[in-house]
């Protein structure tokens, strides 16, 4: 089991330009999350696929995010035209296919973006 | 919907001391809860969960969560800290598939 692994951990970008960042789950895991966490707070809820569904996205995803997850393993997130305001570091974690509540998410190491 | 208060951002301790972090929910549908440690510059670590049963959850490094429906809280508790336990800590409820996130709880540990 090698865990979620992101790439890159750092990220170091100029204003308005675009970033991408991968997460690789863990074998087998039908099911990925993508989290933002900003310094002080806790993470927060982007967007979340099954197999290659994207089922769900919050409102912190602007139109100048995309996340895709073309064969159901690992996934991109794309950020267009990055604002300071994106600076933050981004998670992903991954979840067993069983159905059953409660079944652990596991989380990467997160990527940090700078945007500057 | 779910969300999750954390009442202390910071909690200074001495080492050896016993320690609690405050963890308060809300949550219209089954509660799933969860513990989450961050070490500096890393991801998140599953401490311990509450899914069902025993309202005592023991999880690893020591740490152990009592869940209290009555006063909708799951305090994180430890007996006796140490150093490598610095780190922020994060309680968190499961929604229909995602979790949802308290703010954390900054843990210092002073020698």
């Amino acid at each position: 089991d090698t865990g979620v692994s992101q790439n890159p951990r750092h990220k170091i970008t100029k204003r308005g330009q675009n970033v991408t960042f991968r997460c690789d789950p863990i074998s087998e895991h039908n099911r990925l999350y993508w989290y933002r966490q900003t310094l002080g707070q806790g993470p927060e809820f982007l967007t979340y696929f099954q197999n290659e569904a994207q089922l769900e996205k919050s409102r912190l995803l602007s139109d100048r995010f995309s996340a895709e997850r073309p064969k159901g393993s690992f996934s991109t997130l794309e950020i267009q035209r990055t604002e300071q305001g994106d600076s933050a570091m981004y998670l992903c974690a991954s979840r067993p296919n069983d159905p059953k509540p409660g079944n652990t998410i596991y989380f990467g190491e997160g990527s940090w973006l700078t945007v500057v | 919907a779910q969300s999750v208060t954390q009442l202390d951002s910071q909690v200074p301790v001495f080492e050896e001391a016993p320690v609690e972090l405050r963890c308060n929910y809300s949550s219209s549908v089954s509660v799933y809860l969860f513990w989450y440690v961050q070490y500096p510059n890393q991801g998140l670590q599953l401490l311990l969960k509450y899914l069902s049963g025993s309202t005592l959850v023991k999880g690893i490094n020591g740490f152990e969560a009592e869940f209290n429906k009555s006063q909708t809280s799951f305090h994180l508790r430890k007996p006796s800290v140490h150093i490598s336990d610095t780190a922020e800590y994060f309680c968190a409820v499961q929604g229909a598939q995602k979790l949802v996130f308290g703010q954390g709880t900054r843990l210092t540990i002073n020698p």
